[in-house]
């Protein structure tokens, strides 16, 4: 079945402390996308990546970083200077990148990270 | 700015009908996605629609009017399984998704 995997669904994590969080797609999509939710808001973009080896800032890429040396892969690292990194994190991917019109995205199951 | 405004929450009765409106103020556009998001899990796809009009999907309907900056999911002969978050996100000029907040919808027996 293809489809998005992220790992873990929860994480926890002491303040300071740097963590990366999984993204694999077997969808052959070259675009993948990093969203971040919080409660009573919108998804909000963090990184996107619509080929390998290139990324480029969302609206809130602050405190976090990605790499893309695989077109499956895309993980995001949360790192201690992101100042409210507790949220739910929601990979997402499409078949072309964002110039293209009808870009549906396809979602992994999310990461519920918790900074204690 | 670019601004997406739904309401928070809604609440309907199992078998009626709902009408969850969504109104945007965006640079450009590009087209309208409505997704379905079950707490706790990843949001899919419903609908999308780039020309004004309804657009029909089995029990769910979306309609666009572009001038108007409005659009509408319809959910007909609601079931229990329905009660989620709905999320309205337009496609800007850029081919930037914005997203709405989401409505959350509750479904009475």
């Amino acid at each position: 079945d293809g489809g998005i995997t992220q790992s873990p669904k929860y994480l926890f994590r002491k303040e300071g402390q740097n963590v990366t969080l999984s993204c694999e797609q077997n969808l052959n999509h070259d675009a993948m996308y990093w969203y971040r939710q919080d409660p009573g808001q919108g998804l909000r973009l963090i990184y996107y990546s619509q080929i390998v080896n290139d990324f480029q800032k969302g609206d809130i890429a602050e405190g976090y970083s990605v790499s893309r040396e695989k077109k499956e892969s895309f993980p995001l690292t949360v790192t201690s200077a992101q100042k409210n990194p507790t949220a739910f994190y929601l990979c997402a991917s499409s078949i072309e990148g964002q110039g293209a019109p009808y870009n549906e995205q396809f979602f992994g199951p999310g990461t519920r990270l918790t900074v204690l | 700015g670019q601004n997406i405004d739904q309401p928070t929450e809604m609440t309907a009765t199992e078998g009626a009908i709902v009408q969850i409106n969504c109104t945007y103020q965006t640079s450009g556009f590009n087209g309208l996605f409505w997704y379905q998001q079950h707490a706790g899990e990843a949001p899919t796809f419903l609908s999308y629609n780039v020309l004004d009009g309804l657009e029909e999907k089995g029990r769910f309907s979306s309609f666009l009017s572009r001038s108007k900056g409005y659009s509408y999911l319809l959910l007909k002969e609601l079931q229990m399984k329905d009660s989620a978050s709905y999320l309205c996100a337009v496609m800007d000029s850029n081919y930037q998704l914005i997203w709405g907040a989401g409505t959350k919808l509750i479904i009475k027996p």
